[in-house]
């Protein structure tokens, strides 16, 4: 089955306490990115990937990582969580190098709280 | 810098009529596509229809379509035969340079 996998679905963590969140896809997609969807606020692009080990930031990258080392995978790092970063989580991806042209693929979220 | 804005946080509907949401954006570009996306409440993000700017013609997909006014900025989607399983919150979202730009969302009720 074509998806999108994130995990965990649902962390809570402290302040300060290193986390990443995977993602990974089964299309052979060359885009992937990252969104926090907020009340009120919609979705937000952390950062994105048009191809391995090509990055970018999005419009709200401050305090997130990422890698893009394999194709399939596109991990968010948060080195030092704060309480602001308590969020859902979406990663996304995109079979055409530009997400504009194509449907983009969502996985399932992550519910993130720090305390 | 582009925004997208939708101006009813929530809306309802009887089931079985028509209703319409709002969407407005603003930009400089000539070349972008808009989209509608559904997030039912198991939050997975579904995508509706999708515009090209640059067909004229508006996109249909079985009871949803759009309506959209290039010169006014204006993407609003209209769901026909309002089912149950319509009930969602919709994103309004425009792309753009490897960017989507999302709208906060409307809330749709329906009411049986």
């Amino acid at each position: 089955e074509a998806q999108v996998t994130q995990n965990p679905r649902y962390l809570i963590t402290v302040t300060g306490k290193k986390l990443t969140v995977t993602c990974s896809q089964n299309m052979n997609h060359e885009y992937m990115s990252w969104y926090r969807q907020d009340p009120g606020l919609g979705l937000r692009q952390i950062y994105y990937s048009m191809n391995v080990e090509v990055t970018d930031k999005g419009d709200v990258p401050e305090g997130y990582k990422v890698s893009r080392k394999e194709k399939r995978n596109f991990p968010l790092i948060l080195e030092s969580p704060s309480p602001n970063q308590t969020s859902l989580y979406f990663c996304a991806s995109s079979k055409h190098d530009s997400a504009l042209y194509n449907e983009q693929f969502f996985g399932p979220g992550t519910r993130l709280t720090v305390l | 810098a582009q925004t997208v804005t939708q101006s009813q946080p929530e809306m309802s509907v009887q089931e079985a009529e028509t209703v319409t949401l709002s969407c407005t954006y603003d930009t400089s570009e000539s070349d972008y596509y808009l989209f509608w996306y559904k997030q039912p409440p198991s939050r997975q993000m579904i995508l509706v229809i999708r515009q090209e700017a640059y067909k004229q013609q508006n996109a249909t997909e079985n009871r949803f379509s759009v309506n959209f006014q290039k010169a006014a900025k204006s993407f609003s989607l209209k769901i026909s035969d309002s089912q149950l399983g319509d009930a969602a919150m919709y994103f309004c979202a425009y792309g753009s340079n490897y960017q989507l730009i999302w709208g906060a969302g409307t809330k749709l009720i329906i009411k049986p």
